[in-house]
């Protein structure tokens, strides 16, 4: 069966340092994969998305990559900020289903 | 624009007692989706609908029963409530086939079954 995995501790760093999160998948070819950020007590909103044949897609302080040979997709804050603080969830796809699969999210913990 | 939004915003649930969640967005989506989130399961999907009068059955559908009631609201409803069905429930949607394939999510329903 499909899996995903998302590192369950969370990740502490300091104000300024990049944040590097991980999305290991399995059993699962999908044709995209998006990156959400969810906030106590919200929905998760939309970040970022990348296609199997982009290696890097980039926003702002925010970065994406995506391995398909090693099924895994790295997602990078740069200077990072206590602002950026919260849970994000990776959600990889198959192209003509539009329904992601969620992993169970990586909590971000930005110290001032 | 309101975006997705859901009604209500908490409800707490006697065993047995049934219940419908409202969900409406105003972005002429055509896809919509109900998931579960619980602490250490992350986001499961219960029904979708692809599209207006189409409904379908995602990981977890058992205890739940959904009504595509137009193209902007999509209901979930639970007969007979159980404990076990005490989460927060999302709402979502998409226009397919856009850029991005980006879901828009409702704020949540924090239901509680006792």
């Amino acid at each position: 069966s499909q899996k995903i995995e998302q590192n369950s501790e969370a990740l502490n760093i300091q104000e300024g340092k990049t944040a590097t999160l991980t999305c290991n998948y399995t059993n699962y070819s999908p044709a995209y994969l998006q990156w959400y950020r969810q906030d106590p007590g919200r929905g998760p909103v939309f970040l970022l998305l990348i296609r199997e044949n982009e290696k890097e897609k980039r926003k702002e302080r925010l970065k994406v990559t995506f391995d398909t040979t090693l099924k895994q997709s790295l997602f990078h804050i740069t200077a990072s900020q206590p602002a950026d603080s919260a849970t994000y969830l990776c959600a990889p796809s198959s192209g003509g289903s539009y329904i992601p699969t969620f992993g169970r999210g990586t909590s971000l913990i930005v110290h001032p | 624009n309101a975006g997705v939004t859901q009604t209500p915003k908490f409800q707490v649930l006697k065993t047995g007692q049934s219940m419908t969640l409202q969900c409406a967005q105003d972005m002429n989506h055509n896809s919509m989706y109900w998931y579960r989130q619980d602490p250490g399961m992350g986001l499961r999907l219960i029904y979708y609908s692809a599209s207006e009068g189409t409904t379908d059955k995602g990981e977890v559908p058992n205890g739940y029963n959904v009504s595509r009631l137009n193209k902007r609201e999509f209901s979930l409803r639970l007969e007979s409530a159980a404990p076990s069905q005490t989460s927060v429930y999302f709402c979502a949607s998409i226009f397919r086939d856009s850029s991005y394939n980006e879901q828009f999510f409702g704020p949540g329903t924090r239901l509680t079954v006792l």
